[in-house]
């Protein structure tokens, strides 16, 4: 079980579109998450795959296909910037696997 | 939200010496905790699951001695690095999952930065 974010950092002007890529090795059937840590916060949870809910503007779609789950957002804000973590969960949710993580920047 | 309190925020010892770390549900009870290693700039590393009332399962690599876990009650887990070194120095971050209901969202603690001399 792997998940993969390519991108270290990942910087945008306010307004411009984002994409944060994830990708995944798993077998079975993903559970997919993405979380997010703001400067100086704890780590939260952003969205998961399964409620298939936009929050704070952003969305995520599971491709099965190219196992992959991409972070979306059609306008960045300033507020966007943060450090974004693609998690895998799998054993009934008994296990979270994270991604390496990228840095949004989003500049004025 | 649920809440995830971790104790103390900020450690630092002599190396040799053992360091317990908390990490408490405030408003909601934990069957399972989390607990996971950050080095600077890198992912959250996953060292071990501990469930109330039985041993903690600790992933490859991670040694049960030397990382002591224990989860007494259903708000309640402890890590504890046993005769730490300076390679031990790292930043823990707890988490833990609702019992009920059970989304799979984890809830995290504010992380403790343990610096060994």
């Amino acid at each position: 079980q792997r998940v993969t974010q390519p991108e270290k950092l990942l910087s945008v002007f306010k307004g411009a579109p984002v994409e944060l890529k994830c990708n995944y090795s798993y077998s079975g059937s993903p559970e997919l998450f993405w979380y997010v840590q703001y400067s100086r916060q704890r780590l939260q949870l952003l969205l998961r795959h399964i409620s298939r809910e936009s929050i704070k503007g952003f969305t995520a779609d599971l491709n099965k296909g190219e196992t992959s789950f991409h972070l979306k957002k059609p306008f960045a804000q300033e507020e966007d910037s943060a450090m974004y973590y693609c998690a895998l969960s799998f054993a009934g949710f008994q296990k979270l696997v994270f991604g390496t993580g990228t840095r949004l920047l989003v500049s004025p | 939200g649920a809440v995830v309190s971790q104790h103390p925020s900020r450690v630092i010892c002599k190396s040799g010496t053992s360091v317990k770390i908390e990490c408490r549900s405030l408003d909601f009870q934990a069957t399972t905790m989390f607990w996971y290693r950050q080095f600077p700039k890198q992912s959250l590393m996953l060292m071990a699951t501990s469930n109330e009332g039985s041993k903690a399962t600790y992933e490859q690599g991670v040694e049960k001695d030397k990382f002591l876990i224990n989860h007494a009650s259903l708000t309640l887990s402890t890590l504890t690095v046993t005769s730490a070194h300076p390679e031990d120095s790292s930043f823990y971050i707890c988490s833990a999952r609702d019992r009920a209901p059970n989304t799979g969202e984890l809830f995290f603690g504010e992380g403790s930065r343990l610096t060994v001399l």
